[in-house]
């Protein structure tokens, strides 16, 4: 109940292109969702993070869409870039200050 | 913009050694943790601290691990006697609040036992 289930495993999309990465959830306490970047050799910096109070959220190109009732959660990069080639990690927590529960990993390559 | 400090960057062990991991907070950061990631796996929570004691910890944190706060500025991970299976690499993590909003992860330690 306590896991966050993350696909793809790996993506490779098209400079311009839309990538899209989805997470699902059990925990019905979850009430935070962020979305991390993490580059190779470092450590993961939040990109950009969503309530459930909310459906959606938008930041320049990233986007998240929320599902409460599916219980899933994605996100969205428009116009990618080949600098936007990292791994990116969905996550969930509850209550605010309980650990970060982390998805697998998508490793996502932008090619031009 | 603030960092989270993390050395060494690479250590390397025999099995059955005792490592210390070291990690800088933000300065006005009064929370503190560690996850790990083995390679091409998730993040893993271990263990967060606050006001000089372990406020959570997962069931990976078992009695060979322990975490101090030596000085006003550190925060370590030791690892007593490592096994093969430590061989991860290590995310120090403070926030000011103990919100997850305000999560900010080092570069982490990679830790080979050999």
């Amino acid at each position: 109940q306590q896991q966050v289930k993350q696909s793809p495993q790996s993506l490779i999309v098209q400079k311009g292109g839309i990538s899209i990465i989805n997470c699902a959830y059990e925990n019905t306490a979850f009430d935070y969702f962020p979305w991390y970047q993490q580059f190779p050799g470092k450590g993961p910096a939040l990109l950009i993070a969503i309530r459930p109070d909310v459906s959606e959220k938008k930041e320049g190109r990233f986007t998240i869409s929320f599902n409460k009732s599916a219980k899933q959660f994605s996100l969205h990069i428009m116009d990618s870039q080949p600098g936007d080639s990292a791994t990116y990690f969905c996550a969930a927590s509850s209550a605010g200050n309980t650990p970060l529960v982390f998805g697998k990993g998508t490793r996502l390559s932008v090619i031009a | 913009e603030p960092e989270v400090t993390q050395t060494p960057s690479h250590q390397v062990t025999q099995m059955g050694q005792e490592v210390i991991l070291r990690c800088v907070p933000i300065s006005n950061h009064l929370y503190f943790y560690w996850y790990r990631q083995i390679l091409g796996q998730k993040v893993e929570f271990l263990v967060s601290f606050y006001n000089n004691e372990i406020s959570e910890k997962s069931e990976i944190f078992d009695d060979q691990f322990s975490v101090e706060r030596p000085d006003g500025s550190n925060f370590t991970l030791k690892i007593r006697s490592t096994k093969l299976e430590d061989s991860a690499m290590y995310f120090c993590a403070s926030s000011v609040d103990g919100s997850n909003y305000g999560y900010t992860f080092g570069s982490g330690t990679r830790l080979t036992v050999v």
